[in-house]
């Protein structure tokens, strides 16, 4: 089945760098890799996703990069906010997903 | 947007008892639903998959004996714990899909936290 492994599992920046948050997959057959953003109690809200036949896909400030070769994937935030704070996921799957550990993001002021 | 609901948002029963949730798509046909276990500060673990009008696939080490799931209709599937234990205690997240839709995205209910005393 598919393993997804996401690194780092905290990720602390000042207010207007940016942050990249990494994921690899296991499974050669996933096709599909979306990005989530949870906050504490509440459910994950999908904020960027990208299919296998894509290599990049931006909208804003974020950004998703897709290696089939060497299944991994990235999501890149640019000019962050203290409303960026949060748990992001990635996940990767098909028909089901299986999700990564998790990145708790902190956005200093 | 695709909108999941889940009912009811909190729940504490005692151990030995049963709790049903539900998660219903308000307005889409769901013909995929999954349910999900969230410990604290940890990620999304996949119980199992239902697809309307057939049996779940549970994952590895999820009791199907002890979860079940029941996919009735296009647009409602619950999740009943038997039996439930303190271990059982967890915030439980259902998502939906149609795959018919050409759309990729699973869109999640709010989640049910579950406590079991």
């Amino acid at each position: 089945g598919e393993n997804v492994e996401q690194h780092p599992s905290t990720l602390s920046v000042q207010e207007g760098d940016s942050a990249v948050i990494k994921c690899t997959y296991s499974d050669s057959a996933s096709n599909y890799f979306p990005w989530y953003k949870q906050e504490l109690g509440k459910r994950p809200q999908l904020i960027i996703d990208i299919r296998s036949n894509v290599g990049e896909k931006k909208d804003q400030r974020i950004a998703v990069t897709l290696n089939k070769t060497a299944k991994h994937f990235s999501l890149h935030i640019t000019e962050t906010q203290p409303e960026d704070s949060a748990v992001y996921f990635c996940a990767a799957g098909g028909g089901d997903m299986r999700f990564g550990a998790g990145t708790r993001l902190t956005v200093k002021p | 947007g695709a909108v999941v609901s889940q009912h009811p948002s909190r729940v504490i029963c005692k151990s030995g008892t049963s709790v049903k949730i539900e998660c219903r798509s308000l307005d889409f046909q769901a013909t995929t639903m999954f349910w999900y276990r969230q410990f604290p500060k940890q990620s999304l673990m996949l119980m199992a998959t239902s697809n309307e009008g057939s049996k779940a696939t549970y994952e590895q080490g999820v009791e199907k004996d002890k979860f079940l799931i029941n996919h009735a209709s296009l647009t409602l599937s619950t999740l009943t714990v038997t039996s439930a234990h303190p271990e059982d205690s967890s915030f439980y997240i259902c998502s939906a899909r149609d795959p018919t839709s050409g759309v990729w995205e699973q869109y999640f209910g709010p989640g049910t936290r579950l406590t079991v005393t």
